[in-house]
């Protein structure tokens, strides 16, 4: 009920390729929230979704919340290796007054130049 | 200033030894802080959270605990380590504008 569900898994692309992905939840998501985490570091919040449908960029960045709330999106055009990382989905905890987020697995972005 | 500090940045410790684990945040008063832990292949995992001073609510059962002894101290601990309790762990405070999460550079704990 709580969790979300990331794919894919990894992905590899090849420097300059669009890479998309996906998180997906069974219950309707109040809001979702998107995280990068480059390898070694700690996660960096990006951005949060709120609204039905809404779509957000951050230059190559763009991020998507599914009409009915239950899924997002994020694609990167033209990939970077500075866009190296893992780029995880999360969702509020909730249910008895419990607090923090719940995160996806996350989708692992490998760059080759 | 919302930075995070976390000590130690590594770890190597024994199974069956103890843990003490140390958060502290500046900025802002009575922040909500979290432990998460992320294991390989498992993503993030919420551990703790804590509302204020000596408010601790545990959200997966295990042989770890935490304080709150302060406002901006938070501390996880364990009396006996597991070889499962190696990990990523990450402290974090939620943030004002989204609720979102500001997390610490974190602690890399191996287990042997």
């Amino acid at each position: 009920g709580q969790q979300v569900m990331q794919i894919p898994q990894y992905q590899h692309v090849q420097e300059g390729e669009d890479f998309t992905t996906y998180c997906n939840s069974s219950t309707t998501l109040s809001n979702i929230q998107w995280y990068k985490q480059r390898p070694g570091g700690h996660p960096v919040f990006l951005i949060q979704l709120v609204k039905s449908g809404e779509v957000k960029k951050q230059k190559r960045l763009t991020f998507q919340f599914g009409e009915a709330k239950k899924n997002s999106s994020l694609h990167i055009t033209a990939t970077q290796t500075t866009d190296v990382g893992t780029y995880f989905c999360a969702r509020m905890y909730s249910g008895g007054g419990a607090d923090g987020l719940t995160f996806g697995k996350g989708t692992h972005l490998i760059i080759q130049p | 200033s919302q930075t995070i500090h976390q000590w130690p940045a590594t770890l190597v410790q024994p199974v069956g030894s103890p843990l003490s684990l140390e958060c502290t945040v500046e900025g802002t008063s009575n922040p909500n802080l979290y432990w998460y832990r992320q294991a390989a292949g498992r993503g993030l995992q919420l551990l703790f959270y804590s509302v204020g001073i000596g408010q601790i609510s545990s959200e997966v059962p295990q042989n770890l605990s935490a304080s709150r002894p302060q406002d901006r101290q938070f501390i996880l601990s364990s009396k006996k380590l597991l070889l499962s309790d190696s990990g990523f762990y990450l402290c974090a405070r939620r943030g004002l504008a989204w609720d979102e999460q500001f997390f610490g550079p974190g602690t890399r704990l191996t287990v042997l």
